[in-house]
């Protein structure tokens, strides 16, 4: 079955670089019908997503408005994981973020554990 | 972006009873070219990550019960549970993936009456 593993620190200064890593077993990051999304939530903005990397011959990325400039999702084919990086941070960006796959015909279908990182100095 | 919005923002039901939970889209989320609205519904307990329940408006995930089920089309979808069980409190969002971004209603809190 698919299980995705998230890691990475639960604590970022502002202005600093936000990274999360998530290790997919049962799926492949390379998959031709799947996409590997981060998604956020917090009390204030709910859930929120934020992008995806996909591979459909060549790799894609999308990314939304709110946080497009300051994001990089990527994926790592040698260790089957993505990556989330946030440049920037501000205390607003303080949530749980999930990595997320969107597989095939169904929407959001497999979720990591979460992680809490809080932006404080 | 395509705003989802759920109404009631919670609910308590008693146990065995219905649960009704409606969410409206800022814009249609059906495809015409196959007839399939982008809508899928979640389940949230405290401290998981949200669960897919339906998804294309009205198809069970695998494994999730029967008493779950989604309706609508357009802009309106339903969620209902026909016999409310003690293990089903939790939050519940619905979220269109029509088109990007992929946005979520605010949530519905359902609890035991």
């Amino acid at each position: 079955q698919v299980q995705l593993q998230q890691s990475g620190p639960g604590l970022a200064e502002p202005s600093q670089t936000l990274s999360l890593t998530c290790a997919i077993s049962g799926d492949n990051v390379s998959s031709n019908s799947a996409t590997w999304n981060w998604i956020r939530q917090s009390p204030s903005r709910g859930l929120e997503w934020l992008g995806r990397t996909y591979y459909r011959s060549k790799w894609y990325n999308d990314y939304a408005v709110s946080v497009k400039g300051r994001i990089s999702i990527n994926p790592d084919t040698s260790k089957n994981q993505f990556s989330l990086q946030l440049n920037s941070v501000t205390p607003e960006d303080t949530a749980v973020y999930f990595c997320v796959r969107r597989g095939g015909d169904r929407t959001f279908d497999i979720w990591g554990q979460g992680t809490m990182v809080t932006v404080s100095s | 972006d395509i705003v989802m919005t759920q109404s009631p923002d919670s609910l308590a039901v008693s146990l065995g009873e219905r649960a009704s939970i409606t969410c409206k889209s800022s814009q249609s989320v059906l495809y015409s070219s196959d007839n399939k609205n982008s809508l899928a519904w979640y389940q949230q307990k405290p401290g998981q990550p949200p669960k897919l329940l339906i998804y294309w408006a009205s198809t069970r995930d695998s494994g999730v019960p029967d008493r779950f089920s989604g309706s609508g089309s357009g802009t309106d979808f339903t969620l209902t549970i026909s016999s409310l069980q003690a293990e089903d409190v939790a939050v519940y969002f619905c979220q269109q993936y029509y088109s990007g971004p992929f946005t979520f209603g605010q949530g519905t809190k359902l609890e035991i009456k």
